[in-house]
């Protein structure tokens, strides 16, 4: 399969807790987006990376965020000191630049319940 | 600042009918794309279709066209002879080229169920 691939599926964890979540992008693609969908929201955009490095960070991005993209593949998102409001779909998506015409390709998401 | 706009959370039609998404959008940007993406139940986003803003002629594919007024920044999706397999979440989405990032701002998506 060569889809956009996350890890793990669903994540419940306590209050307080650290998480991380791994996105595995096409393998030629060299764009890697995250997103995060809210219940009743479209996605809001959180980061992206071009290669390994990572150009742009959303404000919804709090400093317990953080997310890297090592070599240029795989990609984590780490939340530290999770919150009730964390809760959401964390999406991942990979794309072409500049041979993909801005088709994103998804991954199937990881879900976050914080309780 | 770009935003995006679907006024029909929930939108229903029989199978092998045609319905009508509605979408607005407000840009800043001289140069942009719009889609439309399909998130069935538990699976990934799937892109529906395309839509350059420098092209007067609406996208098609298969069943699934558009009607892009850019005057309006309107751009709905019509989909055409329903299958049960069209139900689904839908997001309106925008891209703008000048800034580089390429990243999509979404509408709050239109949840579509199809009557058999």
């Amino acid at each position: 399969d060569t889809g956009v691939s996350q890890n793990p599926r669903h994540k419940i964890t306590k209050r307080g807790q650290n998480v991380t979540f791994r996105c595995d992008p096409i393998s030629e693609h060299n764009r890697l987006y995250w997103y995060r969908q809210t219940l009743g929201q479209g996605p809001e955009f959180l980061t992206y990376f071009q290669n390994e490095a990572q150009l742009e960070k959303s404000r919804l991005l709090s400093d317990r965020f953080s997310a890297e993209r090592p070599k240029g593949s795989f990609s984590t998102l780490e939340i530290q000191r999770t919150e009730q409001g964390d809760s959401a779909m964390y999406l991942c998506a990979s794309s072409s630049v500049p041979q993909g015409g801005l088709r994103a390709f998804f991954g199937q998401g990881t879900r976050l319940t914080v309780v | 600042a770009q935003t995006v706009t679907q006024s029909q959370p929930e939108m229903s039609v029989q199978e092998a009918e045609t319905v009508t998404l509605s979408c607005t959008y407000d840009t800043s940007e001289s140069d942009y794309y719009l889609f439309w993406y399909k998130q069935p139940p538990s699976r990934q986003m799937i892109l529906v279709i395309r839509q350059e803003a420098y092209k007067q002629q609406n996208a098609t594919e298969n069943r699934f066209s558009v009607n892009f007024q850019k005057a309006a920044k309107s751009f709905s999706l019509k989909i055409s002879d329903s299958q049960l397999g069209d139900a689904a979440m839908y997001f309106c989405a925008e891209v703008g080229t000048q800034g580089g990032s390429e990243k999509l701002v979404f509408g709050k998506g239109t949840k579509l169920t199809v009557n058999p």
